[in-house]
């Protein structure tokens, strides 16, 4: 089955710099990886994401890169703002019915003022 | 349009009592899903749904059952709670439309069994 890996587990950053989350995916065959942005309380909810076809896609301050050789995606967050403050899921969609997703294990990122 | 609405937010039970977790959504979508978020697990899934009338295992379906009567409702049941079910669940919905992947979640339900 598929195997995703997120790094780092804890992520803290300045007001106003830059912020990158890592995933690893094992099966080729996967087609579509979205990112996830949780707040306290609450549901995840999609930011973005990118399809295999595609290297990379930007909305606004958040961009994801996708290299399928070394099968890892990458979310940039530029220009943080404390509002940023959550925690992050990586996903990776199975090649199987039911559209079903793999995610990794969340990335808690603060932003200090 | 709410969404992806789940009942109860919070929920408190003693080990061997049973309960059913309800999940609705009002976007006609096809595909639903019960996932169970535990701290630095990420989001597992339990059960899944194609749609009304269907059902179907996920990574970790054991302890839990689940029902499609209705297209815009998923409910999922734990018969004989136990301590390691404690955990937040949540609902997500998609389209089932080829090529239209994205997931939508519900607030989740906070589960204790004691």
């Amino acid at each position: 089955g598929e195997n995703v890996e997120q790094h780092p587990s804890t992520l803290s950053v300045q007001e106003g710099d830059s912020a990158v989350i890592k995933c690893t995916y094992s099966d080729s065959a996967s087609n579509y990886f979205p990112w996830y942005k949780q707040e306290l309380g609450k549901g995840p909810q999609l930011i973005i994401d990118i399809r295999s076809n595609v290297g990379e896609k930007k909305d606004q301050r958040i961009a994801v890169t996708l290299n399928k050789t070394a099968k890892h995606f990458s979310l940039h967050i530029t220009e943080t703002q404390p509002e940023d403050s959550a925690v992050y899921f990586c996903a990776a969609r199975r090649a199987s019915t039911g559209n079903q997703f793999y995610f990794g294990t969340g990335t808690s990122l603060t932003v200090i003022p | 349009n709410a969404g992806v609405t789940q009942t109860p937010k919070f929920r408190v039970l003693k080990t061997g009592q049973s309960m059913t977790l309800l999940c609705a959504q009002d976007m006609n979508h096809e595909y639903m899903y019960w996932y169970r978020q535990d701290p630095g697990m990420g989001l597992r899934l339990i059960h899944y749904s194609v749609g009304e009338g269907t059902t179907a295992k996920g990574e970790v379906p054991d302890g839990y059952n689940v029902s499609r009567l209705k297209k815009q409702n998923f409910l999922l049941g734990l018969e004989s709670a136990a301590p390691s079910q404690t955990s937040v669940y949540f609902c997500a919905s998609s389209y089932g439309v080829a090529g239209v992947y994205e997931q939508y979640f519900g607030p989740g339900t906070r589960l204790t069994v004691t």
